[in-house]
């Protein structure tokens, strides 16, 4: 299994810019995430989504959107992007019976900087 | 809503002890995590408490008291390897059981 996959890794954006972070997994988990650290900060949720076709927003969703047509995929989409949104992004997910209810699992990160 | 309080920075001998502790506030309690999340890379599951008491796991252990709003990790035998951040998060029954993170704890192990 390969978990919970993000890309890209890397990506340096100009002001105004769009993009997507795509994030993939394959546990068949109903609940995916997206969060962003900042440095020396903890986690902050920016949407989540409890099975496909449903989402909401979290703490700092202001700046981004997010769609989810299937269980596998919860892309996050930035439209104009700022300097604020200068960040590591972490996309999780977790399944909905047993111990793995517990555990989120994470993916590697996308460190994004805004010039 | 929820408020989560952890130290920032602390540094300890390869080989002590060292205890990190949390302090939370949520009006709708559904479990306290740690997790482990090295420099640069993603965290890691540590551990769960949804009730009082002690949860041992080989060289870590988590307590928690929902009285007192409280949850300590306890790391023995430290090895450089457990130099990283740890993350003190609560899960809130009134918010889809989302999680909210603290800002994290830096264990730095000198030999």
């Amino acid at each position: 299994n390969a978990g919970v996959t993000q890309t890209p890794k890397f990506r340096i954006l100009k002001i105004g810019q769009s993009m997507t972070l795509q994030c993939t997994q394959d546990m068949n988990h109903n609940y995916m995430y997206w969060y962003r650290q900042d440095p020396g900060m903890g986690l902050k949720l920016i949407y989540y989504s409890v099975g496909a076709g449903i989402t909401d927003k979290g703490e700092v969703p202001n700046g981004y959107n997010v769609s989810r047509s299937t269980t596998e995929d919860f892309p996050l989409r930035l439209e104009l992007a700022a300097p604020s949104q200068t960040s590591v992004y972490f996309c999780a997910s977790r399944g909905t019976g047993g111990s793995g209810a517990n555990v989120l699992t994470f993916g590697a990160g996308s460190r994004l900087t805004v010039l | 809503g929820q408020n989560i309080d952890q130290p920032t920075e602390m540094t300890a001998t390869e080989g002590a002890i060292v205890q990190i502790n949390c302090t939370y506030q949520t009006s709708g309690f559904n479990g306290l995590f740690w997790y482990q999340q090295h420099a640069g890379e993603a965290p890691t599951f540590l551990s769960y408490n949804v009730l009082d008491g002690l949860e041992e796991k080989g060289r870590f252990s988590s307590f928690l008291s929902r009285s007192k709003g409280y949850s300590y990790l306890l790391l023995k035998e430290l090895q450089m390897k457990d130099s990283a951040s740890y993350l003190c998060a609560v899960r809130d029954l009134y918010g889809n059981n989302r999680l909210a993170f603290g800002k994290g704890n830096q264990v730095v192990v000198i030999p």
